[in-house]
């Protein structure tokens, strides 16, 4: 069965930290790894997208990383904003596109 | 583009109503997805559709129905609405394996 677990569910940092937040996939078979972020009330957006072939990705202060090999992804925030405070989502996706697997998601809060 | 649109965006249906979740997408993509989100929990797929005309069953789909007439919409329908249907309905569309867009929500409640 396809599973993704996240690490930790919930996480409060001091505006201008770094963090990072773990995703850990059993997909198979295995396509690309997705975070999305989810604001509160809102739909999940994109961050990055990442191939089995991809070991990191940035998209501004965020940097994803993915290790094939150990099926394990994180998520590296860097000098957070208060508009950083939301769920961010782990997906696995399989190699047809039709079917992802959401982990619960970490719920960040930045404070100032 | 206005993207993903759904309607309404809240709604309180008595128990054994039905109601319709409409989706619309104005990206002409092929895929188009109906998911729930219950507090606190992450997203689990209901239906989700790979062109007008075929949809197939995702994780949790019992008590829900679908139809994809059209590129552009993917109603879901609630028959006979219980107290476990309330959760907040994402609808989302994709090119192929492309990413997702998804759309504002709808939050159900079913008292």
């Amino acid at each position: 069965k396809n599973q993704v677990e996240q690490s930790p569910q919930s996480l409060i940092i001091l505006e201008g930290k770094n963090c990072t937040l773990q995703c850990n996939y059993t997909v198979s078979p295995f396509s690309n790894l997705r975070w999305y972020k989810q604001d509160t009330g809102r739909g999940p957006v994109s961050l990055t997208i990442m191939t089995f072939s991809e070991n990191t990705k940035s998209n501004g202060r965020y940097t994803a990383t993915l290790d094939a090999d150990t099926k394990q992804s994180s998520l590296h925030i860097t000098a957070s904003q208060l508009s950083d405070s939301a769920s961010y989502i782990c997906v696995g996706i399989n190699n047809a596109g039709n079917m992802l697997t959401f982990g619960g998601g970490t719920r960040l809060m930045v404070k100032p | 583009n206005a993207g993903v649109t759904q309607t309404p965006k809240f709604r309180i249906l008595k128990i054994g109503q039905s109601m319709t979740l409409q989706c619309a997408q104005d990206m002409n993509h092929n895929y188009m997805y109906w998911y729930r989100q219950d507090p606190g929990m992450g997203l689990k797929l209901i239906y989700y559709s790979v062109g007008a005309g075929i949809t197939d069953k995702g994780e949790v789909p019992n008590g829900y129905n679908v139809s994809r007439s059209t590129t552009e919409d993917f109603p879901l329908r609630l028959e006979l609405a219980a107290p476990s249907q309330t959760s907040v309905y994402f609808c989302a569309s994709s090119a192929f394996t492309r990413e997702q867009y998804f759309g504002p929500g709808t939050r159900l409640t079913v008292t």
